[in-house]
């Protein structure tokens, strides 16, 4: 089975900075890859998917991620971060699109 | 377009009381999940169905029953509530890759 390990559980960084949260899984198979975001008391909602294609997967909210398949890391980065992305990002597995893995997650803090 | 309901969004049991979580769509989608979260470990799927009066076991399905008997309805039954499904309870349907979370139910468990 696919299985989704996420490095850090929690990144602060400061507005207008750069961030990036890490992303490695493992599986036997080709996969779909996801970032999801969750703000507090609220759902899941998808920021970007990698289905196949281009290796560099553009977002919402200026979000992207880059696929590397031999390093086996999907990677979500955004440039200039504002206080509004203060959030827990998830990034998911699939490879068939029913059995899906989350990892652990990643509390990322903006601060002022 | 209300998209994916829980309810109810709180409850509070004691141990061996049963309760059912109802999660509704409107988006006419065939596939819908039922999830728990736990701190520390991200989302884990509990049942899912592709499309009415079927349903699967995902990765952590004991203690749990689903239903759906209707498209746009999936049930999750809880028949001996236990301490340890203390949770946040997710349901999602999928229209092509794509899951559509709820807001979630907060379950206790006293």
């Amino acid at each position: 089975a696919q299985s989704v390990t996420q490095l850090d559980s929690q990144v602060p960084v400061f507005e207008e900075a750069p961030v990036e949260l890490r992303c490695n899984y493992s599986s036997s198979v080709s996969v779909y890859l996801f970032w999801y975001v969750q703000y507090p008391n609220q759902g899941l909602q998808l920021l970007l998917k990698y289905l196949s294609g281009s290796t560099l997967v553009k977002g919402i909210n200026g979000f992207e991620a880059e696929f590397n398949k031999s390093q086996t890391s999907f990677h979500l980065r955004k440039p200039s971060v504002h206080i509004s992305d203060t959030a827990e990002y998830f990034c998911a597995v699939t490879y068939n699109n029913n059995d899906m893995r989350f990892g652990a997650g990643t509390r990322l803090t903006v601060k002022p | 377009n209300a998209g994916v309901t829980q309810t109810p969004k709180f409850r509070v049991l004691k141990t061996g009381q049963s309760m059912t979580l109802l999660c509704a769509q409107d988006m006419n989608h065939e596939y819908m999940y039922w999830y728990r979260q736990d701190p520390g470990m991200g989302l884990r799927l509990i049942h899912y169905s592709v499309g009415e009066g079927t349903t699967a076991k995902g990765e952590v399905p004991d203690g749990y029953n689903v239903s759906r008997l209707k498209k746009q309805n999936f049930l999750l039954g809880l028949e001996s509530a236990a301490p340890s499904q203390t949770s946040v309870y997710f349901c999602a349907s999928r229209s092509g890759t794509d899951q559509h979370f709820g807001d979630g139910t907060r379950l206790s468990i006293l």
